[in-house]
């Protein structure tokens, strides 16, 4: 089965600057997706950003952005320009070609003022 | 915009009860899921379903069941609760292929 290790339990990042979550998969498939979800104290899940195997070129959608190493099997989140508004729980999750999806144990991200 | 709907943000309930946590989209999905979302252990797949009256098992299935009777619903069942099931519980749903997932804003459940 497919594994998702998200290594880092707690991230701090100061308002402005940028930060790099960690993630990290097992998987013996070719192709498949990449996903990183948010979840702030309101609970709901929110999709931050997604990745197919087969592309090359990183994910990026405004101010998040990924970094995608298919060989090393690493696809971390980078924050730039943190915003208070981007404290939450983040999730990284993978899902094959067919219907499962598996996910990381989660990285809580804490923005200082 | 997709709207997952979970009937309860909260439950309390007692050991042994049947326990029903419901969940509706709006989007015509074929595609459903449970999961149990617990500290340390991010989001584990409880049941999943394709298809109308289809469920298959995904990681942690014991003590627990599904129905999918409409398109629409998909019911996480608790035949007989128990301590160790006290956590969050969310649904999920999206289309086939590569399409994300959309999740409900979950039910924190506590069994006494």
């Amino acid at each position: 089965a497919q594994t998702v290790t998200q290594s880092q339990p707690e991230m701090s990042v100061q308002e402005a600057e940028t930060v790099t979550l960690s993630c990290t998969y097992d998987t013996s498939e070719s192709d498949y997706y990449l996903f990183w979800y948010k979840q702030p104290p309101s609970r709901q899940m929110i999709l931050v950003i997604r990745q197919e195997a087969y592309k090359q070129q990183n994910a990026t959608e405004n101010r998040f952005s990924v970094n995608f190493q298919k060989a090393a099997k690493s696809f971390s989140l980078k924050i730039s320009d943190s915003q208070l508004g981007d404290a939450a729980m983040y999730f990284c999750a993978y899902r094959s070609m067919g219907n499962d999806m598996r996910f990381g144990a989660g990285t809580r991200l804490t923005v200082k003022p | 915009d997709v709207k997952v709907t979970q009937s309860s943000r909260y439950l309390v309930k007692r050991t042994g009860e049947k326990v029903f946590l419901e969940c509706v989209q709006d989007m015509d999905h074929e595609n459903m899921f449970w999961y149990r979302q617990d500290p340390g252990l991010g989001l584990r797949l409880i049941y999943f379903s394709y298809d109308v009256k289809m469920k298959e098992k995904g990681d942690i299935p014991e003590g627990y069941s599904v129905s999918r009777e409409k398109k629409e619903r998909f019911s996480l069942i608790l035949e007989s609760a128990s301590t160790n099931q006290t956590s969050m519980y969310l649904c999920a749903s999206r289309l086939q292929g590569s399409a994300p997932q959309h999740f409900g804003d979950g039910t924190r459940l506590s069994i006494l």
